[in-house]
């Protein structure tokens, strides 16, 4: 099945850096990639997703990059706030909806 | 108001006994999903269900089952067969176009512990 890894697990940075996840997948199928922000104590939320046939796509602050080649993309956050203090999941899906996911990275926003 | 309920939020359960967790959407999605979330370890699929009456085991169904007898709900029950279950389970749903894969929308989630 889909193996996909995330990097770093924990991620410090200053208020108004910009702060970067990545993962890599396994199955050159995958054409499917999300990603869910997890605040504390409150369910999974999709903040932006990406499927293959593009390479890079922004909403306001956060963006995400596919390379498929190198099996690899990756969700960029800038000018973080502290409300963006949460656990970041990115997943990936060939089909049916059956979402592989990363095991998470904590983000924490310093004042 | 439209979402996905899972109830309750909290359940203790003793060993060697089996034990449902609810999960009912009103989102009118055909596709409805559980999964386990443990420390460091992300979300794992348990099982998943693409229309009522059918259903498929993820990576890690061992020591659970689950119906799907309405579109609505897809219950999933912990047996005593499940070795390690104290975890926190999350139920998701989804459109189903059969082509195109969509955004899943997650329940609040149900922490168990055995004790």
């Amino acid at each position: 099945g889909e193996n996909v890894e995330q990097h770093p697990s924990t991620l410090s940075v200053q208020e108004g850096d910009s702060a970067v996840i990545k993962c890599t997948y396994s199955d050159s199928a995958s054409n499917y990639f999300p990603w869910y922000k997890q605040e504390l104590g409150k369910r999974p939320q999709l903040i932006i997703d990406i499927r293959s046939n593009v390479g890079e796509k922004k909403d306001q602050r956060i963006a995400v990059t596919l390379n498929k080649t190198a099996k690899h993309f990756s969700l960029h956050i800038t000018e973080t706030q502290p409300e963006d203090s949460a656990v970041y999941f990115c997943a990936a899906s060939k089909r049916k909806n059956k979402l592989s996911f990363g095991a998470g990275t904590t983000v924490t926003v310093r004042a | 108001d439209g979402g996905i309920t899972q109830s309750p939020k909290y359940l203790f359960r003793k060993e060697g006994q089996n034990v449902t967790l609810s999960c009912e959407q009103n989102l009118n999605h055909d596709a409805m999903y559980w999964y386990r979330q443990d420390p460091g370890q992300g979300l794992r699929l348990i099982y998943y269900s693409q229309i009522v009456n059918d259903f498929q085991k993820g990576d890690i169904a061992e020591g659970y089952s689950v119906s799907r007898e309405k579109k609505e709900s897809f219950p999933l029950t912990v047996t005593s067969a499940q070795k390690n279950p104290t975890a926190f389970y999350l139920c998701a749903s989804s459109t189903f176009s059969g082509v195109l894969n969509t955004e899943a929308f997650f329940g609040q989630g149900t922490r168990l512990t055995v004790v």
